[in-house]
């Protein structure tokens, strides 16, 4: 099974900073490389897919990047809206396999 | 637009089965797969398995295989999710999710609602 690692665990912002989330896989997937935000009580919501491709209607100021073993999900002027918990999600192989999550939390 | 209804909340004493329902909407159902993902309190995302709609292959996690059986009955448009043998473990939120698809790209696009499923003596 393909290891997805996000760091950090938890991190804390304040509304207007530049926030970056780390996902590295256990061995390389290319680009098949999901990313989604969760509220509480809520599913999970796609926000980039394919490691960098912005899902509709999800703000641009999110924006991913990488390929292989190693990504980011950056968020480039946090929003209220925006404090939540972010998974990783490799669809490389199956098990499909997503990281622990990192939360959000305003400062 | 698309959508996925699952049942309501269950409790179950250990031991015992469980089976949810995903009522799919606003696509041809035959065209796309159904996930089911779980969330046990305060944890993260676990994939359970996958089946296809067109033709009922499914591909199952290896920790759950003898325990899970997904289903899809097409005049209805419902996915079923069943788990047997549960224990305390089981205790979750459990997703049916159909999956889309960009390009090469695949994702969980479209989520149900989540059933809490609660397993207690």
């Amino acid at each position: 099974d393909i290891q997805m690692t996000q760091s950090p665990s938890s991190l804390s912002a304040s509304v207007g900073d530049r926030v970056t989330i780390t996902c590295r896989a256990s061995q390389s997937i290319s680009s098949y490389l999901n990313w989604y935000q969760q509220k509480p009580g809520k599913a999970p919501k796609l926000l980039i897919y394919g490691a960098s491709s912005l899902q509709s209607g999800v703000p641009s100021r999110f924006s991913g990047s990488g390929s292989g073993t190693d990504f980011t999900l950056t968020i480039s002027s946090l929003q209220p809206e925006d404090f939540a918990t972010y998974y990783c999600q490799q669809s490389y192989s199956t098990p499909r396999t997503f990281g622990q999550g990192t939360r959000l939390e305003i400062k | 637009q698309v959508q996925l209804v699952q049942s309501g909340a269950e409790v179950k004493k250990p031991g015992a089965s469980v089976k949810v329902s995903c009522k799919a909407s606003g696509y041809t159902f035959t065209s796309f797969g159904i996930s089911w993902v779980r969330q046990a309190p305060g944890q993260g995302l676990e994939w359970m398995g996958w089946i296809s709609a067109y033709n009922g292959n499914t591909n199952y996690a290896q920790n759950l295989q003898g325990r899970v059986t997904m289903t899809t009955d097409t005049s209805t448009t419902t996915a079923y999710m069943e788990l047997r043998s549960l224990t305390s473990d089981d205790t979750a939120v459990y997703y049916c999710v159909r999956e889309g698809q960009g390009g090469l790209y695949v994702y969980f696009q479209h989520w149900g609602q989540g059933t809490l499923v609660t397993v207690s003596s």
